[in-house]
């Protein structure tokens, strides 16, 4: 079974400039996920969906952050105007459902972001 | 607000000795609780999760985790570490009511000594 894809797997670029970020999460999971993992912290959830739809942003910075899930199944955060504070490795995640304790979270490798 | 920590940032052990690994939460109710692996240059792998029950939790790779109540604590323990263990480890708590969602701790790295 593959896993759940992510590209690009690095990425730099200069404050100001605008970032995308791809998902392709494990066939037929209809929750997805996008954490954001600063150096020496753990993974923060950014957005949760559930197929087509937000289940949770409380945590997404909507000035400059957004996401989408078209259809159901690929995903794209995007950042614009990208700040040297966003610089992270940002990881995508996917499970069957969004019962956390019913269904497990598979992680991709993750987007290593650098702001210069 | 729900919090995890670990208290250690880096622990080093020596290939074949005894490992565990500290968590610690703070939350109203007794949250669930899970332990991440994370490899260099891949993604988390659930280890283990407790919600319920038996406080000795049995995982992959010969993990364990005690839950203990009294001290909110959820110790990850190995009894002999190999050297493909040598990752970053990683605590994480959900609510059990309402809106779940995972909240990492801060992780500890640990490196395996020949």
């Amino acid at each position: 079974e593959a896993g759940v894809a992510q590209s690009p797997r690095y990425k730099i670029i200069e404050k100001r400039q605008s970032v995308a970020f791809w998902c392709n999460p494990i066939s037929g999971h209809a929750t997805l996920y996008w954490y954001q993992q600063i150096l020496g912290q753990g993974p923060k959830l950014l957005i949760q969906f559930q197929n087509n739809g937000v289940v949770d942003d409380s945590q997404l910075p909507k000035d400059r952050f957004s996401a989408e899930r078209l259809k159901g199944v690929d995903s794209t955060l995007k950042i614009q105007p990208a700040k040297l504070e966003d610089s992270a490795v940002y990881l995508c995640a996917s499970s069957i459902q969004g019962a956390v304790i019913l269904y497990e979270q598979y992680f991709g490798p993750g987007t290593r972001l650098t702001v210069t | 607000a729900q919090s995890v920590t670990q208290p250690d940032i880096h622990i080093t052990v020596s290939e074949g000795a005894s490992l565990e690994l500290r968590c610690n939460y703070s939350y109203g109710a007794t949250p669930y609780l899970f332990w991440y692996v994370q490899s260099p240059g891949q993604g988390l792998q659930l280890l283990l999760k407790y919600f319920s029950g038996d406080t000795l939790v049995q995982g992959i790779k010969g993990f364990e985790a005690e839950f203990k109540r009294s001290q909110s604590s959820f110790n990850l323990r190995k009894p002999s570490v190999h050297w493909s263990d040598a990752a970053e480890y990683f605590c994480a708590v959900a609510p059990n009511t309402g809106f779940q969602k995972l909240v990492f701790g801060t992780g500890t790295r640990l490196l395996v000594s020949p």
